[in-house]
C-alpha cells in the first residue's frame, strides 16, 4: 500500500522559534497533499492543501503566514510552523491522495508529528 | 460535505463482532462512505470505503441500505487491538473532482476488553 512518513516525530521546542515538518509519500507521487491538526481528545482538523508546484490553499481561520507550506516536488510536502507558541502544540498529520485509474480515490496519513512548543 | 453522526463510545469483548452505524441523511447522490481507523497519536488509517450494499476486505464489512442514509461498519471476531477511534467520512470522491481534505467527525471511541 501506499506509505506516508513524516519526521520528525516529536519536536519540544521554545516559543518563539520555528519548527519545520516534512511528509513524504516513499512509493508513489502526490500531486495532492494534506496538513491536519489535531488537539488532545478531539478529531482531526483539515488546517490546509498542499499542491505541487502552486500555492498552498488554507482553511477558514489558519493563518497562511504562520504557517507555511511548501510542496517543491511530487513527494514531498513541508509545514513550518513560524513563532510558535504553546497554543500551537498539537498533533500534526498530513496525508497524500492516490489518484486512481477507477473513479475514486483515497488519502493515506502520515504518522502524524507531535510539537510541543514550551 | 454530509454531516455524519456516529456513537461517541462503544464497548465490547475480544472475539465478539462489532458493529458500528453512521447515520449520513443527507448524503448525495456523488458520495461515497469512507471508514478510518486511528490509534492514539498516529495517523488514521483508512479501513474500507464503498458506495452502495456491501463492501468486505480483509479486515471489515460496510454495509449500506438501500437509501444510503446510514451505514454500518462490521468488524468481525475484534481483539484488544482494535480498541482505537472509528471515523465515518461521506464526501464526493471522485478523482477530478477537486482537491478537498477530509472533514473528520467525533468518530466513535471502541474500547474492546478481555
Amino acid at each position: 500500500g501506499a506509505v506516508v512518513s513524516q519526521h520528525p516525530s516529536r519536536v519540544i521546542c521554545k516559543s518563539g522559534t520555528s519548527v519545520k515538518i516534512e511528509c513524504r509519500s516513499l512509493d508513489f507521487q502526490a500531486t495532492t497533499m494534506f496538513w491536519y491538526r489535531q488537539f488532545p481528545k478531539q478529531s482531526l482538523m483539515l488546517m490546509a492543501t498542499s499542491n505541487e508546484g502552486s500555492k498552498a490553499t488554507y482553511e477558514q481561520g489558519v493563518e497562511k503566514d504562520k504557517f507555511l507550506i511548501n510542496h517543491a516536488s511530487l513527494t514531498l510536502s513541508t509545514l513550518t510552523v513560524t513563532s510558535a507558541h504553546p497554543e500551537d502544540s498539537s498533533f500534526y498529520i498530513c496525508s497524500a491522495r492516490v489518484n486512481r485509474v477507477i473513479s475514486y480515490n483515497e488519502q493515506f496519513f502520515g504518522p502524524g508529528t507531535r510539537l510541543t512548543v514550551l | 460535505l454530509a454531516k455524519t453522526t456516529q456513537p461517541i463510545s462503544m464497548d465490547s469483548y475480544e472475539g465478539q463482532e462489532v458493529n458500528i452505524t453512521c447515520s449520513h441523511n443527507n448524503i448525495a447522490t456523488n458520495d461515497y462512505i469512507t471508514w478510518y481507523q486511528q490509534f492514539p497519536s498516529q495517523g488514521p488509517r483508512f479501513i474500507i470505503q464503498g458506495y452502495k450494499t456491501k463492501v468486505t476486505n480483509e479486515v471489515a464489512s460496510l454495509f449500506i441500505p438501500a437509501d444510503r442514509k446510514s451505514s454500518t461498519l462490521s468488524l468481525p471476531r475484534v481483539s484488544l487491538s482494535d480498541t482505537a477511534v472509528y471515523y465515518c467520512l461521506v464526501g464526493d470522491m471522485y478523482s477530478g473532482g477537486g482537491a478537498d481534505g477530509l472533514t473528520f467527525g467525533k468518530g466513535t471511541h471502541l474500547i474492546i476488553q478481555p
